[in-house]
């Protein structure tokens, strides 16, 4: 079965430094998303993307973060100046449309470790 | 913004038992989707619902899609060891068509005693 795939796994970083986290959406799917799982909380969305552009983003995604279709198949992540609370799993998800009869997909995240 | 709360937040029961638990939501959603996820993965999808009253299953899993819309239940019949993990709902809204904005609730940790 297709499935969303994330890299890299882990990632360890120190405050300040910029990171990119690389994800490829399922093939067919046409809308990208990405979210973010602080330790022991819920997993809370990020931003979506489409049509090469971000469709809707949260308040947590502010302006360190941008997001990237560099490719037809690569979707990323950058966060600029990483800061401790950005420590947390990262998800990529993707969906074949929107509306009715399109669950998103998630891939097995990155963690990503602050210091 | 538009929350999800879920009950129990944390069960255990013992391995054969039934389980149940639930989603609920001061808001209308337009689509409830259940997954588990199993420590240091991502959540993997149960059960997707698309329409009030919807009743759905998946093997042991039945899931419905409550008729206010503000609610959604998801049972597991006869649980085994490796039902163990954290359940989260998640709901889009109505005019959240574009972006497609899930809110996810803040989940139902299982565990299963042998």
């Amino acid at each position: 079965e297709p499935e969303v795939t994330q890299t890299p796994s882990h990632q360890v970083t120190q405050m300040g430094q910029e990171v990119i986290l690389r994800c490829v959406p399922i093939s067919n799917h046409l809308y990208f998303y990405w979210y973010r799982q602080i330790l022991g909380q819920k997993v809370e969305f990020l931003v979506s993307f489409y049509n090469n552009e971000i469709s809707e983003k949260s308040e947590i995604f502010d302006d360190q973060f941008s997001v990237e279709r560099p490719d037809g198949s690569n979707f990323t992540l950058k966060i600029r100046s990483t800061k401790l609370e950005d420590s947390a799993m990262y998800f990529c998800a993707s969906s074949e449309s929107v509306g009715d009869d399109s669950p998103l997909h998630f891939g097995n995240g990155t963690r990503l470790t602050v210091t | 913004g538009q929350q999800l709360n879920q009950s129990p937040q944390s069960m255990f029961i013992q391995e054969g038992e039934d389980v149940s638990m639930n989603c609920t939501s001061s808001s209308i959603f337009n689509t409830w989707l259940w997954y588990k996820q199993d420590p240091g993965e991502g959540p993997v999808l149960l059960i997707a619902l698309y329409k009030a009253g919807e009743l759905t299953s998946n093997g042991r899993l039945t899931a419905q899609f409550g008729i206010t819309r503000k609610d959604s239940f998801l049972n597991i019949s006869a649980s085994i060891p490796s039902d163990v993990g954290i359940y989260f709902c998640a709901g889009s809204q109505p005019g959240d068509n574009y972006g497609q904005n899930f809110v996810f609730g803040p989940g139902t940790r299982l565990s299963v005693l042998p």
